[in-house]
């Protein structure tokens, strides 16, 4: 029930296409859902958020899609570019609680 | 404002052997969360501090445990090491507890031999 499943591992998209990765989840108390990013040798930054009481959020070239009825979300990246080329985490929790991480996806954007 | 700090950057140790690692939240931040990030299990949350109190604990052996102080600066100690324990430990603050975004530090990463 805690577990957040995160996919694909990896993504590989040209320079100027769409990257979408998705997340699912399994414990209903959950109530709050962000996106990191992580360059190597960085520690994660927080990208995005999104509660359940929406079911879209977009800030800029990233938007989080949010099916509570599925249990899923999903990070869309428009217009990718050479610079988005990072690990990206989704994650889950509830207040007062702690986050439960997806085991990421790494992204590379070709020129 | 500065970010999160992490000291030290890199360590490497013996098996056995055990170790100190120190972060220094963002300044006015009360809440520090600490992470063990691995390739194979990605990033598994140890413990929260919040007024020097551990408020969660996720599901590490007790080899691992932590502690904050009253200026919010918190270290995390790992006994006994094992070579499994090679990682990157990772530090975030928050201004309370909750929903509120979690910064993160670059990290210590840890080599045990």
């Amino acid at each position: 029930q805690q577990q957040v499943k995160q996919s694909p591992q990896s993504l590989i998209v040209q320079k100027g296409g769409i990257s979408i990765i998705n997340c699912a989840y399994e414990n209903t108390a959950f109530d709050y859902f962000p996106w990191y990013q992580q360059f190597p040798g960085k520690g994660p930054a927080l990208l995005i958020a999104i509660r359940p009481d929406v079911s879209e959020k977009k800030e800029g070239r990233f938007t989080i899609s949010f099916n509570k009825s599925a249990k899923q979300f999903s990070l869309h990246i428009m217009d990718s570019q050479p610079g988005d080329s990072a690990t990206y985490f989704c994650a889950a929790g509830k207040s007062q609680g702690n986050l439960i991480f997806g085991k990421g996806t790494k992204l590379s954007v070709k020129p | 404002k500065a970010g999160v700090t992490q000291t030290p950057r890199y360590l490497i140790k013996t098996r056995g052997q055990q170790v100190t690692l120190s972060c220094s939240p963002i300044s006015g931040h009360r809440s520090v969360s600490w992470y063990q990030q691995t390739p194979g299990q990605g990033l598994q949350f140890l413990f929260e501090y919040f007024s020097e109190t551990q408020r969660n604990k996720g599901n590490f052996p007790g080899r691992f445990s932590g502690r904050q102080f009253s200026n919010s600066r918190s270290e995390m100690n790992v006994s006994t090491l094992e070579l499994g324990d090679s990682a990157l430990y990772l530090c975030a603050s928050s201004l309370e507890r909750g929903r509120e975004t979690q910064y993160f530090g670059p990290g210590t990463r840890l080599l045990v031999l």
